[in-house]
């Protein structure tokens, strides 16, 4: 079975101290492992998407890697403008859209 | 407009009520999603529709009825609902996918601000 497992639940960072979130995920066959932003009270926010193991993608203050059986969002001196839940989700190959969620990374960046 | 929206934002209904979430997508997309989103829990995938034809539906409860109407619009019809069932609902658009599509696809899904209903 497709399935998505994040940790830590939740994380405490002061401003500017680094650290990683991650996504462990079995799945028959990967076409893309995708990283949202979720505000509370609103969607989720398009992050990142990967394909292969050893891609990476940068944003900002973020760099998403990927290998065969988890992916890492790295935060690098992080601001309380990054506070938010990550959400991470995988797509199998196959003909349909569908996506597998984690439960997300609550991160709490303090001044 | 930009990007995906929902309408109405909240919706407080009882449980003999039938109400309806309303989602419109202005990104060029032919595929569209319902998403449940509960405190603790996983984004879970209720319904998806692309190119106007419904390509899955993961045992929702019929009580929830979805209804696409053409590429850019999409309708969650809700009846007799259940305490239970308050939660975010979100509504999502992406590029359909074809069924040999490759790997790099692309498949980016794109979410509106969600429905927060609570069922007294």
């Amino acid at each position: 079975e497709d399935q998505v497992t994040q940790s830590p639940e939740a994380l405490r960072l002061q401003e500017g101290e680094s650290s990683s979130l991650n996504c462990s995920y079995t799945v028959s066959g990967l076409r893309g492992l995708f990283w949202y932003r979720q505000d509370p009270g609103k969607g989720p926010e398009f992050l990142f998407t990967l394909y292969s193991a050893g891609e990476e993608k940068e944003k900002e203050r973020l760099k998403a890697t990927l290998t065969k059986k988890e992916s890492f969002l790295h935060i690098t001196a992080p601001k309380p403008e990054d506070s938010a839940t990550y959400l991470c989700a995988v797509q199998a190959r196959g003909a349909t859209n569908k996506l597998i969620f984690g439960t997300g990374t609550l991160l709490a960046v303090q001044p | 407009e930009t990007g995906v929206t929902q309408t109405p934002r909240h919706l407080v209904m009882g449980m003999t009520n039938k109400k309806s979430l309303k989602c419109e997508q202005h990104l060029g997309h032919n595929a569209m999603y319902w998403y449940k989103q509960s405190a603790k829990k996983p984004l879970e995938l209720m319904f998806v529709y692309s190119l106007e034809e419904r390509v899955e539906n993961n045992s929702v409860p019929s009580r929830f009825s979805p209804e696409c109407p053409n590429s850019s619009h999409l309708f969650l019809h809700l009846h007799t609902l259940q305490p239970e069932d308050s939660a975010l609902y979100l509504c999502a658009s992406s590029h359909a996918l074809s069924p040999g599509g490759n790997s790099r696809s692309y498949n980016e899904q794109f979410f509106g601000p969600g429905t927060r209903l609570t069922v007294l």
